[in-house]
């Protein structure tokens, strides 16, 4: 079946800190990738997507490479900044389910400044 | 352009009462989407619109959980009875059709509350 697994949280930072947070997914199809924030008190806005293997997804100095091989989609940044505290969610969508997500239990991140 | 507009965004009710969510979506979006997460997990697909017609509604829980978009454009999802367990935040989302790689955009939720 289709499952994603992201690495427990919550994580703590101090600004311009390096961020990663993992990503592993199994898919029964040929998924697209994603990964959605959600800030404080609003709903889940999309931040990046990959929809082919070796694809780079990128926004807001975030990257995440679709890697087939080892079945991932790492979240990435350079320097965090104390407004990208927020929960991370990693998803993806399946050629075999139509477009039905399945997300990850989501990793809450903290920078302090 | 307006987003995926959802109400009430916070109730409280007893366990054994009925509750209804609204949820207006993005204008010209025939996908619809209504989610559950519970507090410390992601979010799980409860049911699937395109137009007017149920597309998967494989993980609802049909014996308390029902839902409708009549009319392809808003929908409504109510549980009768509650239980405890469905304390959880309700997510609406849409997305321009049912393609894999298609963006979905999400609405508020509302902060379900049962005692």
């Amino acid at each position: 079946g289709n499952s994603v697994t992201q690495m427990e949280g919550p994580v703590t930072l101090s600004e311009e800190a390096f961020l990663t947070i993992n990503c592993t997914y199994t898919a029964t199809g040929y998924p697209s990738l994603f990964w959605y924030v959600q800030y404080p008190g609003e709903g889940l806005q999309l931040l990046l997507k990959a929809t082919k293997a070796d694809d780079k997804g990128s926004n807001k100095g975030f990257e995440a490479t679709y890697r087939k091989e080892t079945t991932s989609f790492h979240l990435e940044k350079g320097s965090v900044q104390v407004s990208d505290s927020a929960v991370y969610f990693c998803a993806l969508s399946d050629t075999s389910t139509g477009n039905q997500f399945y997300f990850g239990t989501g990793t809450s991140l903290t920078v302090i400044p | 352009e307006a987003g995926v507009a959802q109400s009430p965004r916070y109730k409280i009710i007893e366990k054994r009462q009925s509750v209804a969510f609204w949820c207006n979506p993005i204008s010209g979006h025939a996908t619809l989407y209504w989610y559950q997460q519970i507090l410390g997990q992601g979010p799980k697909l409860l049911i699937q619109f395109q137009n007017n017609g149920v597309v998967d509604d494989s993980q609802l829980p049909k014996d308390r959980f029902s839902a409708e978009r009549l009319k392809g454009v808003d929908s409504t999802l109510k549980i009768q009875p509650a239980k405890l367990e469905d304390s959880a935040v309700y997510l609406c989302a849409s997305s321009l059709a049912g393609q894999f790689y298609n963006e979905q955009f999400f609405g508020p939720g509302t902060r379900l509350t049962v005692l």
